[in-house]
C-alpha cells in the first residue's frame, strides 16, 4: 500500500517551454501533498505544500507564477514549471501524506531544460 | 545555523563494518524523527523512525537524544547494498512538512 507515482520519469524541454509533473496516490487519498526539488550533490528543498481545494502554501524564495501548482483531488496533484530555463533543471520529487509527518514519496522527475 | 546538519561523508567502509551516522537539529520543537535512505537517482525511502528510547531494526539502531538535539544511526556488519545516502530528517512542522539533512554517503566495499 501507500504507492505514490509520478509522470514522467524525466522530460528534456527547450529554454521557455512549460513542463506539467503529475504527481498521484494511488492507493489512499491524501490530504496534503509536497513537491520537493533536489538539485546534484544537494538535500531535498521543499518547494511547496498543497492541500486539495485549496492554494498551495510556497517556501520563501519559491516563485509561485514559476511553479503552479494544481491539486485538484485527494489523489492527484501538479506541479507546471512554466517558462523553463536550464537553472530550473533538477530532479523534482512530490510526496503524498495521509497522516501528519508520514509522507510516501513518488519516484520523482528528472528535468533537463536545454 | 543549518536546521539539519549530518556528518559530511562520504563513508568509505569494508563488508562487516560498523558504521555510525550523526545528526543535529535545530529547532528544540521538533516532534518527530527519520533516517531515510536515497539511492543515486531515486527518490528517497524510510529506512525508519527515530524514538526517544531509542530503536533497533535488525542490524540498524537509532537513538535521539533531545537535549543534545542529536540524532544517530548505527549500522552494524555492513553489507554491499547498504551503499547509499542516508538522510537525516526532522518533522513537525505546521502543515507536517519535513525537514531533510544533506545526507551522508556510505560505500560499502567487498
Amino acid at each position: 500500500g501507500a504507492v505514490v507515482s509520478q509522470h514522467p520519469s524525466w522530460v528534456i524541454c527547450k529554454s521557455g517551454t512549460s513542463v506539467k509533473i503529475e504527481c498521484r496516490s494511488l492507493d489512499f487519498q491524501a490530504t496534503t501533498m509536497f513537491w520537493y526539488r533536489q538539485f546534484p550533490k544537494q538535500s531535498l528543498m521543499l518547494m511547496a505544500t498543497s492541500n486539495e481545494g485549496s492554494k498551495a502554501t510556497y517556501e520563501q524564495g519559491v516563485e509561485k507564477d514559476k511553479f503552479l501548482i494544481n491539486h485538484a483531488s485527494l489523489t492527484l496533484s501538479t506541479l507546471t514549471v512554466t517558462s523553463a530555463h536550464p537553472e530550473d533543471s533538477s530532479f523534482y520529487i512530490c510526496s503524498a501524506s495521509l497522516i501528519r509527518d508520514t509522507q510516501y514519496f513518488g519516484p520523482g522527475t528528472r528535468l533537463t531544460v536545454l | 545555523r543549518k536546521e539539519v546538519e549530518q556528518d559530511p561523508g562520504p563513508f568509505n567502509v569494508p563488508e562487516g563494518a560498523t558504521v555510525a551516522f550523526n545528526c543535529t537539529y535545530s529547532n528544540s520543537a521538533s516532534q518527530s524523527f527519520f533516517w531515510y535512505r536515497q539511492d543515486c537517482r531515486k527518490e528517497p525511502k524510510l529506512l525508519m523512525s527515530v524514538y526517544s528510547s531509542g530503536n533497533e531494526d535488525g542490524r540498524f539502531t537509532a537513538q535521539l537524544n533531545r537535549a543534545s538535539q542529536y540524532i544517530s544511526l548505527l549500522i552494524r556488519d555492513s553489507k554491499l547494498s547498504d551503499s547509499a545516502t542516508y538522510l537525516c530528517v526532522v518533522g513537525g512542522g505546521s502543515q507536517g512538512n519535513l525537514i531533510f539533512g544533506k545526507g551522508t554517503k556510505l560505500s560499502v566495499k567487498p
